[in-house]
């Protein structure tokens, strides 16, 4: 079954620092990946997805995600953290199982950032 | 920008009454999901539903869980019996044939 491993459960980094969340995937046959952010007593916000082609994808809020399929990861980046960054943040990765043309997620357990002046 | 909107944002209700939570997916899309996050825990799928019927669903979704989308907009989670372990956010999605767009919740509370 496929799954993601979120490592971290928090990511601590200054204002300004580029920030790193990391996400490793195991999914047979080729991977559709995607990063969605929470904010408190939200609900999810799609980030940016992986589902072919450039291996750097670009997404939301000047976040991006580098795919590596060697490493089996998804990490996603950003150059320059913001306070307002700080959010939990949950890796997924589609089911290939999935029937009728659906994108069932399996998500990991969330990386909460902390962005701090 | 076309959203999910859900409703109620917050239920709370006793052990074994009946829980309706109500989502209008946006207009196009085709596939629409059911999710849940305990508080603290990971979110966790529940149900697919595609073409007015149920496309897959995962052991969470027992008998007393149901779905329908009466009208053609409306889209809704139906717990029968509620238990203590019901407790969760539960969220709404709708997608094409890519990312999944996610409704803000509903957070269900049950005493």
């Amino acid at each position: 079954a496929q799954s993601v491993a979120q490592p971290e459960d928090q990511v601590n980094v200054a204002e300004g620092n580029p920030l790193t969340v990391k996400c490793t995937y195991s999914v047979s046959g080729n991977p559709y990946l995607f990063w969605y952010v929470q904010y408190p007593n939200r609900g999810l916000q799609f980030l940016l997805k992986y589902i072919t082609g450039d291996n750097l994808v670009k997404g939301s809020y000047g976040f991006e995600a580098e795919f590596n399929k060697s490493q089996t990861s998804f990490h996603l980046k950003k150059p320059s953290a913001l306070v307002s960054d700080s959010a939990l943040y949950f890796c997924a990765v589609r089911d290939p199982t999935s029937r009728g043309g659906g994108n069932k997620l399996t998500f990991g357990t969330g990386t909460q950032l902390k962005v701090e002046l | 920008e076309p959203e999910v909107t859900q409703t109620p944002s917050h239920q709370v209700t006793q052990m074994g009454q009946e829980v309706i939570l109500r989502c209008v997916p946006i207009s196009n899309h085709l596939y629409f999901y059911w999710y849940r996050q305990i508080l603290g825990q990971k979110v966790e799928f529940l149900v697919s539903f595609y073409n007015n019927e149920i496309s897959e669903k995962s052991e969470i979704f027992d008998d007393q869980f149901s779905v329908e989308r009466p009208d053609g907009s409306n889209f809704t989670l139906k717990i029968r019996s509620t238990k203590l372990e019901d407790s969760a956010m539960y969220f709404c999605a709708s997608s094409t044939t890519g990312e999944l767009f996610f409704g803000e919740g509903s957070r269900l509370t049950v005493l």
